[in-house]
């Protein structure tokens, strides 16, 4: 069963701290997402990467950076997490190509920025 | 600018009572549009992809059709557990980024 996991279902962080949200897919897949989903606004898409070593700014990648060491891994960073930035994470994966490619998400990591 | 917008933003039926789920969009080049559900504290999880105007796709009591400027989602029968929030998202680049529209929670009463 194709799967991505995300290592933290719920954090709770103080403004300022650093915080890292790792995603792991085991589907040997290229293409990997960060979005983030707010009530009302719908999933935003923060960061994705199509290869090991290459990230692309989504459409809301202020704040936050990336890191992609490895072809299964994606870590999210918030450098100085703000309350902004409280949120649902979601992260995802999908095969290269073709543009029309199903993205498999993982369960989602909620942080509270207090 | 590529956009997507559903209607309506949450939707109660009773067991039983058919209806249908709008995702209206804006593309320069659709190369597929997605179903997703999504239950409360969970991932999306994928429904469908249609890719051309005219195409339609089944699955139990759901079918997604789709025009060149909406797709819709038909709900025949539903009951309760068809409950959840329901996401139409686009792909128009060969990126594979999807583009979601705000999603239509829904509610299905016994």
């Amino acid at each position: 069963d194709v799967k991505v996991t995300q290592s933290s279902r719920y954090l709770v962080k103080r403004t300022g701290e650093k915080v890292f949200l790792e995603c792991v897919q085991d589907m040997d897949h290229e293409n990997m997402f960060w979005y983030r989903q707010d009530p009302g606004l719908g999933l935003r898409l923060i960061y994705f990467s199509y290869d090991v070593k290459m990230k692309e700014k989504g459409d809301i990648p202020e704040g936050y950076s990336v890191s992609r060491e490895k072809k299964e891994r994606f870590s999210l960073i918030l450098e100085s997490a703000s309350t902004n930035q409280t949120s649902m994470y979601l992260c995802a994966s999908s095969p290269q190509g073709g543009g029309a490619n199903v993205l498999t998400f993982g369960a989602g990591s909620r942080l509270t920025v207090l | 600018e590529d956009q997507v917008t559903q209607s309506p933003e949450a939707l109660r039926l009773q067991e039983g009572e058919s209806s249908s789920l709008n995702c209206s969009y804006t593309v320069s080049g659709l190369r597929g549009l997605f179903w997703y559900r999504q239950d409360p504290g969970k991932g999306p999880e994928f429904l469908f992809t249609l890719y051309s105007a005219g195409e339609e796709k089944e699955k139990e009591r759901l079918k997604a059709t789709l025009t060149k400027k909406e797709s819709f989602l038909h709900i025949t029968a539903p009951k309760p557990e068809d409950s959840a929030t329901y996401l139409c998202a686009l792909s128009t680049g060969n990126t594979g980024k999807l583009i979601f529209g705000q999603g239509t929670t829904l509610q299905v009463k016994p």
